[in-house]
Parts: C-alpha cells; structure tokens; sequence
C-alpha cells in the first residue's frame, strides 16, 4: 500500500517563505510520478497550483513554484500572502491508472 | 470556457446505490481523460476512478467492483455509478478533468451521505 505524506501542519509569517513536501513511503519522489499541487479553502473545491512537478497553472501568481528537492516533491511559497492560508494537496500519479493523493497541509500564515 | 458541474447526491441508506453526473462544457469529454475525486468530512482528497479516452477504466481499491466510472458523449457527460454503498462512501464527490497526469479542471461538487 503506497502511502504519500505531507506535513500535517505548516506556519508561515506574512512574507515570509515556507517549503512544503510531499514525499513516498518507500522510494524516492521523481518527476516520473508528475507531482501536481492543490490549493483548497473550506467549502471550495480544490484550485490545481502546480503540475508536471514545476509547471504553474494559468492564472497561479508565480510566488507559488514546485520542484524535487531530494527524495520528495517541494512546493515552496514565496512572499507569504494572507489569503494563502489554506489547506494544500500535492498527488503522484503511480502509473497503470491510479493516482494517491498526500493527507494535505494545513498553512497558517500568521 | 471548462465548466463541470456534478449532480445526483444525496442521502441514501446503505447498501444502496447512487449515480452521480459530471456535465461537462468547453471541451469534449470523450477525448479526454475524466476522474473522480472525493473528500469525506473533515479528510483530505482521495481518488477514485479515472476514464481514459480509449475507454480503459481504473479504481481505488476502496471502490474496485463496487463503482463504476462511464461516460455518454453525446451528452458530453461522465458518470459515476455506486453501488453497496457503505457509511464510510459518505463524502463530497469531485469531478475532474485530467491533464498531463493531473487534474486540471474541477467541479463543484455533490455531497453523497450514506446513512441509515
């Protein structure tokens, strides 16, 4: 059973810059599992941020950028904004058609 | 524009079975591949099933032989027919279109509550 982890929780001071991760429980993250990225606000569906590993999504301001940093997925968040404070999702797509979502990071930015 | 709007929730017992649509607009639904997403109350996101555009169809194991993911081009509409439904199906069910490996547009959602 492949798990896919995110930190549970992550804070970051407004303007500030935060890193978040989304790694494998076995094996390495690579840009062979095409890491996407999610932001979601309560009550809203998910908003794709980042696919492709590093490929920003129209319209997603370019203070959101994604990479492989070592053995995991990174989304990183540049000059922290208020309304950034949601909850975000990266995937991995497996191969054979299946997807695994990570459990999601709660930001705070405060 | 891409627009994907879901209908069909509800509460339903269970046991039961349930289909939900996903109407789609802006694109062609049948050259591209569709998915199913969903977020019990409170969790995160899970996938569920994807349609590919020759028609191949993959599951979560929590779903496999339960769900079953179609799609009418006519109506430009992909479905998600659930069967046995179980206490634990209960979630908000997403559609989404997917698109170099990701999913690129979503719906708004439609809330299946399974409870007796």
């Amino acid at each position: 059973q492949t798990v896919v982890t995110q930190e549970p929780s992550f804070s970051v001071s407004p303007g500030g810059t935060v890193t978040l991760t989304c790694a494998l429980s076995s094996g390495s993250v690579s840009t062979s599992y095409n890491p996407s990225w999610y932001q979601q606000t309560p009550g809203q569906a998910p908003r794709t941020l980042i696919h492709s590993t590093d490929t920003r999504s129209s319209g997603v301001p370019d203070r959101f950028s994604g990479s492989i940093l070592g053995n995991k997925a990174a989304l990183t968040i540049t000059g922290a904004q208020a309304d950034d404070e949601s909850d975000y999702y990266c995937v991995l797509y497996m191969g054979s058609g299946i997807w695994v979502f990570g459990g999601g990071t709660k930001l705070t930015v405060l | 524009e891409v627009q994907l709007v879901e209908s069909g929730g509800g509460l339903i017992q269970p046991g039961g079975s349930l289909r939900l649509s996903c109407a789609a607009s802006g694109f062609i639904v049948s050259s591209n591949y569709m998915s199913w997403v969903r977020q019990a109350p409170g969790k995160g996101l899970e996938w569920v099933s994807v349609i590919y555009s020759s028609g191949t169809t993959y599951y979560a194991d929590s779903v496999k032989g339960r769900f079953t993911i179609s799609r009418d081009s006519s109506k430009n509409t992909v479905y998600l027919q659930m069967n046995s439904l179980r206490v634990e199906d209960t979630a908000v069910y997403y559609c989404a279109r997917v698109n170099f490996r990701s999913f690129d547009f979503w719906g708004q959602g439609a809330l299946v509550t399974v409870s007796s």
